[in-house]
């Protein structure tokens, strides 16, 4: 089976870095997925990583260790704007269901 | 480019009502087709997945229902509603998730009153 676990919460400063994990089991890896979902809409697409290391994308990196089941989302120079819920993800073997994680609330203050 | 329209945005319905609820794409032929349930702060739960037209995949034993009676369109249904039935319906599409993860569209909010 798959299971995903993420922080429930997590408040950091304007202009602050943050670093958000996900630790994740499933039994064949066909990558994982970030996306950022604002209060009352659909999640976007923010990156995959199908490799392990570092993918750097803007503002945001994401980072996956397929040994240790670890990801996590890195967010640089934080903005109000980037409040939002970030949600870990993993596709099945076959890559038709992706389950997803409870989702990580961000608060960004001033 | 390819676009997911998804209607209506919100409802408020009775227990024991019928549903309906669509989603077309535009843009792509042959997308891979989902439905998932968000609940009110929780994660996404997927109901629905769809390769094919007339090709339904049910994720969660309930009372919904999902037909693909063409392509690019996927409808949500119920015949009677439920109060845990209320949440926010999302669907989505791709056309290999290893590549570009999934589009969502912009969901309904189904209250069941």
């Amino acid at each position: 089976g798959q299971n995903i676990d993420q922080p429930t919460e997590m408040t950091a400063t304007e202009g602050a870095i943050v670093q958000i994990n996900c630790t994740y089991q499933t039994s064949g890896f066909n990558g994982l997925f970030w996306y950022q979902q604002h209060a009352g809409e659909a999640p976007t697409f923010l990156s995959y990583n199908v490799l392990d290391g570092l993918e750097e994308k803007g503002r945001f990196s994401s980072f996956l260790s397929r040994s240790k089941g670890y990801s996590y989302l890195l967010l640089k120079e934080l903005q109000m704007k980037d409040s939002a819920s970030y949600l870990c993800a993993v596709p099945n073997t076959g890559g038709f269901k992706t389950i997803f994680g409870a989702g990580t609330r961000l608060f960004v203050k001033a | 480019s390819q676009t997911i329209h998804q209607w209506p945005a919100t409802l408020v319905q009775p227990v024991g009502s019928p549903l309906s609820l669509e989603c077309t794409v535009e843009g792509t032929s042959n997308p891979n087709l989902y439905w998932y349930r968000q609940a009110a702060g929780r994660g996404l739960q997927l109901l629905f997945y769809s390769v094919g037209i007339g090709q339904i995949s049910s994720e969660v034993p309930q009372n919904l229902s999902a037909s693909r009676p063409q392509d690019r369109q996927f409808i949500l249904s119920s015949k009677k509603l439920l109060l845990s039935d209320s949440g926010f319906y999302l669907c989505a599409w791709s056309n290999g998730v290893r590549d570009y993860g999934y589009t969502f569209g912009s969901g309904t909010r189904l209250t069941v009153v």
